[in-house]
């Protein structure tokens, strides 16, 4: 088992849906929690940076940790075009601060 | 304020031929990341930085792949020689670091490497 599963899609959605993006992970140690966004052929862009359980909210992005059942989300309310990337989990924690990733999840938004 | 700075964007060479690439990373960022990434995968760490001390490079294929920090900044990834499986997007990210555990990072654009 690895130690972060994310499904990798691909996710198709309209305009204006409301998308979850999940993993799940296996490490307990884990206590930093990102999410990353990658277009094509450029660098994961960071998104959301929360550390451990709990929500945060900016803008349009919702991120959830729920440590006790190791998973972690990510809401885009009112999705947009622009929006179509691959989506990146990523955590860390313990005395090795390496990040750990997903696969990673293609999401495409159709107007 | 710039981000994490790559060179050079792309680059094919010929396998058995050494390649060099370049990271500059955000500035005050005490933690330094190479990673590698393969085509529908998540980047993986080939080694980490804490100044100029590899900390963990544990994934770092030490019989072709090398890396230095020189003066905890600038940062130089090399392959000698290269073998047509190296072909991959490499990867540098900068994070606070300094042993807080902080590891909000921050990615450049990459490096693609192609390798005939």
């Amino acid at each position: 088992q690895k130690e972060v599963e994310q499904d990798p899609g691909p996710l198709s959605v309209p305009e204006g849906a409301i998308v979850s993006l999940n993993c799940t992970y296996s490490n307990s140690a884990f206590q930093y929690f990102m999410w990353y966004r990658q277009y094509s052929r450029k660098g994961p862009e960071l998104l959301m940076y929360t550390y451990s359980s709990g929500n945060k909210e900016d803008g349009r992005f919702t991120a959830q940790v729920d440590k006790s059942s190791k998973y972690i989300s990510l809401f885009i309310r009112d999705s947009q075009p622009s929006d179509s990337a691959t989506y990146l989990c990523a955590m860390s924690g313990g005395s090795n601060y390496k990040l750990t990733f997903g696969k990673g999840t293609l999401l495409t938004v159709n107007p | 304020e710039a981000g994490v700075v790559q060179s050079p964007r792309y680059k094919i060479i010929e396998k058995k031929q050494p390649v060099a690439f370049w990271c500059n990373p955000i500035s005050g960022h005490n933690t330094l990341y190479w990673y590698l990434q393969n085509l529908g995968q998540g980047p993986e760490l080939l080694i980490r930085y804490e100044n100029e001390e590899a900390v963990d490079d544990s994934q770092l294929p030490k019989d072709r792949f090398s890396a230095e920090r020189l003066k905890g900044v600038d940062s130089t990834l090399k392959i000698q020689p290269a073998e047509l499986g190296d072909s991959a997007v490499y990867l540098c990210a900068s994070s606070p670091g300094g042993g807080r555990g902080n590891t909000e990072a921050f990615f450049g654009q990459g490096t693609r490497l192609t390798v005939v």
